[in-house]
């Protein structure tokens, strides 16, 4: 089966700088999804990769998917309160019975310092 | 709309005693899903539904049963609760299966603690 990790697995940073979030598959990758969670909240749809050396950009966050595609990287350029949460990537698995069935990475929980 | 929502947001509950959350979605979506979320693991996927009156196991299924008789809800049951199964639950809902573009809408999530 199918795992995902994260890294880190926590990060604290200072109000205004980058970070990277790094989400590493066992196997290739089919479709690769982020998402964030607020503390105490649901799950909020931020990209979704499927391409070798795709890049999609949302304001200020960027999530690459490698070449090979084994490995996602989820960038925050000057970092703001608002981005304090929990990422999670998720991978689409072959499907069997035309569902979804995600397997999600640990998430990376995410503190912005003022 | 109010997208997905659960009932309820918080429940504490004895070894033994049985309990059942409620997922509503109001976009009509055919998917729906229920995981459960632990320290450190991520999100599992207990069941899932690919339409009204069908239901499949999905990663954690064991201790937990669901059923679909409504397109716009999902209900997922605990026969017996045990510590084991103190988590946060979450619903999710899709337009469209899986291997495609495909955003997953969830809910705000249950609380579960047995004791």
């Amino acid at each position: 089966s199918q795992e995902l990790e994260q890294s880190p697995q926590s990060l604290i940073v200072q109000e205004g700088k980058n970070l990277t979030i790094n989400c590493t598959s066992s196997k290739t990758l089919y479709g690769l999804y982020w998402y964030k969670q607020k503390y105490g909240e649901g799950l909020i749809f931020l990209m979704m990769l499927q391409k070798g050396g795709e890049e999609k950009s949302h304001e200020k966050i960027t999530a690459k998917l490698d070449e090979k595609k084994q490995q996602s990287s989820l960038h925050i350029t000057a970092s703001q309160p608002s981005h304090a949460g929990i990422y999670l990537c998720g991978a689409d698995n072959p499907v069997i019975q035309g569902a979804q069935k995600l397997v999600f990475g640990q998430g990376t929980r995410l503190t912005i310092n003022p | 709309n109010a997208g997905v929502t659960q009932t309820p947001k918080f429940r504490v509950l004895k070894t033994g005693q049985s309990m059942t959350l409620l997922c509503a979605q109001d976009m009509n979506h055919e998917y729906m899903y229920w995981y459960r979320q632990d320290p450190g693991m991520g999100l599992r996927l207990i069941h899932y539904s690919v339409g009204e009156g069908t239901t499949a196991k999905g990663e954690v299924p064991d201790g937990y049963n669901v059923s679909r008789l409504k397109k716009q809800n999902f209900l997922l049951g605990l026969e017996s609760a045990a510590p084991s199964q103190t988590s946060v639950y979450f619903c999710a809902s899709s337009y469209r299966g899986g291997y495609v573009y495909n955003e997953q809408f969830f809910g705000p999530g249950t609380r579960l603690t047995v004791l």
